[in-house]
């Protein structure tokens, strides 16, 4: 069975720092991963999948099978990046996504 | 264009009563999920449909239920509420089933069971 593990509830940072959200999984095979992300009042949303291999409002993300990991980074962290970050997986075979618990980052001015 | 609609966006049920949740996807996404959102379980995966028919499910019990029609619109029921059945219901939604399509998703239904 997929897991998504997020170790961490929240990060908290000053603006201009980095981030660094860790998300590692357990598949055996080849997943599709994602990161979506939840503004205070606002939708669950995409941020960002692994085999676009974009970045997205300054953020990126890099698959390491050897480590079975997705985490999500920015350079420079803004107040507006504050909001709830989700961690999911998805397999060829079984189309579901599987969610880790989420963490919360906190941008402080 | 619209994104996914899901009405209403509150309800409040009495345990033992059944409730209906609606959700309409993005004009042309056939393919629509359910998950539930709760503090302690996190986003947890109900089913998915794909031209009426479902594809998967989760690890819910019979009370919950779906059901997809012609125009991808998507109906969930929960039977004999109970007051853990108390979520965020979330639907999603992309343009076909299977990987490599994203999913977009609805603002949900708050659910309360008292």
């Amino acid at each position: 069975a997929q897991r998504v593990t997020q170790p961490e509830k929240l990060l908290s940072v000053f603006k201009g720092a980095p981030v660094e959200l860790k998300c590692n999984y357990s598949y055996s095979g080849s997943p599709e991963l994602f990161w979506y992300v939840q503004y205070s009042r606002q939708r669950l949303q995409l941020l960002l999948r692994h085999i676009s291999r974009e970045s997205i409002k300054g953020f990126t993300a890099d698959l390491n099978k050897g480590e079975t990991s997705f985490h999500l980074k920015k350079p420079f962290a803004q107040e507006e990046d504050s909001a709830m970050y989700y961690c999911a997986l998805t397999t060829g075979a079984n189309s579901k996504l599987t969610f880790g618990k989420g963490i919360t980052l906190s941008v402080r001015p | 264009k619209a994104g996914v609609t899901q009405t209403p966006r509150y309800l409040i049920k009495t345990r033992g009563q059944q409730v209906t949740l609606s959700c309409s996807p993005i004009s042309g996404h056939r393919s629509v999920s359910w998950y539930q959102q709760t503090p302690g379980q996190g986003l947890q995966f109900l089913f998915e449909y794909f031209s009426e028919t479902q594809r998967n499910k989760g690890n819910f019990p019979g009370r919950f239920s779906g059901r997809q029609f012609s125009n991808s619109r998507s109906e969930m029921n929960v039977s004999t509420l109970e007051l853990g059945d108390s979520a965020l219901y979330l639907c999603a939604s992309r343009p076909l089933a299977g990987s490599g399509y994203g999913y977009t998703f609805g603002s949900g239904t708050r659910l309360t069971v008292v």
